[in-house]
């Protein structure tokens, strides 16, 4: 079974300028997640969504950062524009539903000069 | 809210002995889940083990090991017999039991393994 995938897995970028993450989750996977980690940090939560619809977005930055998960599969997060402190790993992770384990995939590890 | 805590960023233990990774919590909820990850470097996150909070008796995956006490909101991770490949970041997380379910993650715990 393919696992969760991401791409880019880096991306340097100047500040003010705008990037896009893309997560395809496992097949079947109706919770989709994106986390931010920061070095030295542990993962936080961003956005939740269950099927196309968001559950959470309470820490999503929503001034720059915008995510969707147009027909409930593949999902794309945004940030527009990038600050210095938005580099860090974003990790997309899904799951069958929210009461089940949860799978991460690589991340993008996010460069902001 | 709820709160996770990894007092220890970094650990060290010899290739084949056991060590106990700390980890604390604060909530006011009575359902919940905890959960503790594994980052090896480079490579992808996966769960260690996972403890539901209204079970008393604690979670065991082979060589990994809880100790869950609700009282104390303190849930420990032990390792036995550390092999090399155990070496990674270790988050611990919590996860409500109701509501959005939403995943809280520590900080983090470096585990070295010393050939």
């Amino acid at each position: 079974e393919a696992g969760v995938a991401q791409s880019p897995r880096y991306k340097i970028i100047e500040k003010r300028q705008s990037v896009a993450f893309w997560c395809n989750p496992i097949s079947g996977h109706a919770t989709l997640y994106w986390y931010q980690q920061i070095l030295g940090q542990g993962p936080k939560l961003l956005i939740q969504f269950q099927n196309n619809g968001v559950v959470d977005d309470s820490q999503l930055p929503k001034d720059r950062f915008s995510a969707e998960r147009l027909k409930g599969v593949d999902s794309t997060l945004k940030i527009q524009p990038a600050k210095l402190e938005d580099s860090a790993v974003y990790l997309c992770a899904s799951s069958l539903d929210p009461y089940n384990e949860q799978f991460f995939g690589p991340g993008t590890r996010l460069t902001v000069l | 809210a709820q709160t996770v805590t990894q007092s220890q960023p970094e650990m060290s233990v010899q290739e084949a002995e056991t060590v106990t990774l700390s980890c604390t919590y604060d909530t006011s909820e009575s359902d919940y889940y905890l959960f503790w990850y594994k980052q090896p470097p480079s490579r992808q996150m996966i769960l260690v083990i996972r403890q539901e909070a209204y079970k008393q008796q604690n979670a065991t995956e082979n060589r990994f090991s809880v100790n869950f006490q609700k009282a104390a909101k303190s849930f420990s991770l032990k390792i036995s017999d550390s092999q090399l490949g155990d070496a990674a970041m270790y988050f611990c997380a919590y996860r409500s039991g109701s509501g959005t379910y939403k995943y809280i993650f520590g900080t983090g715990t470096r585990l070295k393994v010393l050939a």
